[in-house]
Parts: structure tokens; C-alpha cells; sequence
């Protein structure tokens, strides 16, 4: 159980261009997903909290304007990179929990590369 | 401001050995406290967990102490294998106010294990 699911896995986009990456939980209800970003030989970075059904807390430093979160369902959450630039490349892995948890699971990652 | 470190950057153990990793926090406000293993361009796995209210917990050859005192935590892994070799984060979680839920991470430990 407690499977979290990504999608696409990388993705290769040209600057100025708009990428979404899905994130599902496949077998448990995700009340909360959350976004990270992590740089090369870095730590996982938090970008934004989602909560179904309302609107995603942002980290400091990260343009919600740029970094769009949308989770309208309990096992579906979304970022879209807009206007994507390469400085935007990097590895972007989301989490989920439910209600009942504590413990956040992970999905396998997206790279995205902003050429 | 680091509040979570794992000041080992790295580890080399011999197989069948046993692996000690170390984890420091600040914040007292962290009540949930996880270990995750990763690889490269993968999502962190999630290998264990332990509450505030309790100073160790056993999974298999995995266990975990928490030293609250100390503000420290560590992670065992008895007998250690080659497979074991990743990259470890521990992660805390904060107990409320508008940090709830969030995952702080360490800068994670390269465990190699060596036949």
C-alpha cells in the first residue's frame, strides 16, 4: 500500500513553454500532497502544500504564480511550471498523506529540463 | 537556519557490519521524526518512523532512537547489505501552527556497504 504515482517521469521543454506534472496517490485518499524540488547533491527542498479542495500554502521564495498547484481531488494533485526557464530545471518529486498518517510518501520523481 | 542536520556526509560499513546513522534537530517543536532512503533520480522510500512520546522503534534490521534530550535521533541497520547502499534523510515533522505537517529534511548520508 501507500503508493504514490508521478507523471511523466522527466520531460524535456523549451524555455517559455508550460509543463504540468500529475501526482497520484493509487491507493489511499491524500488529504494533503506536497511539492518539493531537489537541486543536485542537495536536500529535498519543500515547495508548497496542497490541501484538497483549497488553495496551496507556499514556501518563502517560491512564486506560486510561477510554480501553479491545483488538487481537486483526494488522489490527484498537479504542478504546472509556467513559463518555464532553465534555471527551472531540476528534479521535482511530490508527497502524500491522509488524514490518518503521519508518515508521507513519496512518487518516483520528474526531471524536467528547460532548454 | 538548519534544523535538521546529518552532519556525516558519509558512511562505508563492510557487509554484515552494523550502520549507524545520526540525525540532530533543533526545533522543539518537531513531534514525528521519519528515515528515508533514496536513489538518484528516484523518490525517497520510506524505511521507518518514530513518535516524540517514544525512544526507539524495530523494524526487521532497521531501528530507530530517539534521544529528546539530546535532540538527537539515529538510525541502526544490523546486518547492514550491499543493497543498503543509498542515500539516507531523516525528516522531521512539525507538531502544529502553520508549519503542521511539513517535512523538514537533512542534507542526507551516502551509506555505501561494501561486500
Amino acid at each position: 500500500g501507500a503508493v504514490v504515482s508521478q507523471h511523466p517521469s522527466w520531460v524535456i521543454c523549451k524555455s517559455g513553454t508550460s509543463v504540468k506534472i500529475e501526482c497520484r496517490s493509487l491507493d489511499f485518499q491524500a488529504t494533503t500532497m506536497f511539492w518539493y524540488r531537489q537541486f543536485p547533491k542537495q536536500s529535498l527542498m519543500l515547495m508548497a502544500t496542497s490541501n484538497e479542495g483549497s488553495k496551496a500554502t507556499y514556501e518563502q521564495g517560491v512564486e506560486k504564480d510561477k510554480f501553479l498547484i491545483n488538487h481537486a481531488s483526494l488522489t490527484l494533485s498537479t504542478l504546472t511550471v509556467t513559463s518555464a526557464h532553465p534555471e527551472d530545471s531540476s528534479f521535482y518529486i511530490c508527497s502524500a498523506r491522509d488524514r490518518y498518517q503521519e508518515t508521507q510518501y513519496f512518487g518516483p520523481g520528474t526531471r524536467l529540463l528547460v532548454l | 537556519d538548519q534544523q535538521v542536520k546529518q552532519n556525516s556526509p558519509s558512511l562505508s560499513v563492510q557487509e554484515g557490519r552494523i550502520s549507524i546513522l545520526n540525525c540532530d534537530y533543533t526545533n522543539s517543536m518537531f513531534d514525528y521524526f521519519l528515515w528515508y532512503k533514496k536513489y538518484p533520480a528516484e523518490g525517497p522510500t520510506f524505511l521507518i518512523s518514530i513518535s516524540s512520546i517514544k525512544d526507539k522503534n524495530e523494524d526487521g534490521r532497521f531501528t530507530v532512537f530517539l534521544n529528546k534530550s539530546a535532540k538527537h535521533l539515529s538510525l541502526h541497520i544490523v546486518p547492514s547489505q550491499p543493497g543498503d547502499s543509498a542515500v539516507y534523510f531523516c525528516a522531521a515533522k512539525n507538531a502544529g501552527g502553520t508549519s503542521y505537517g511539513k517535512l523538514t529534511f537533512g542534507q542526507g548520508t551516502i551509506l555505501t556497504v561494501h561486500p
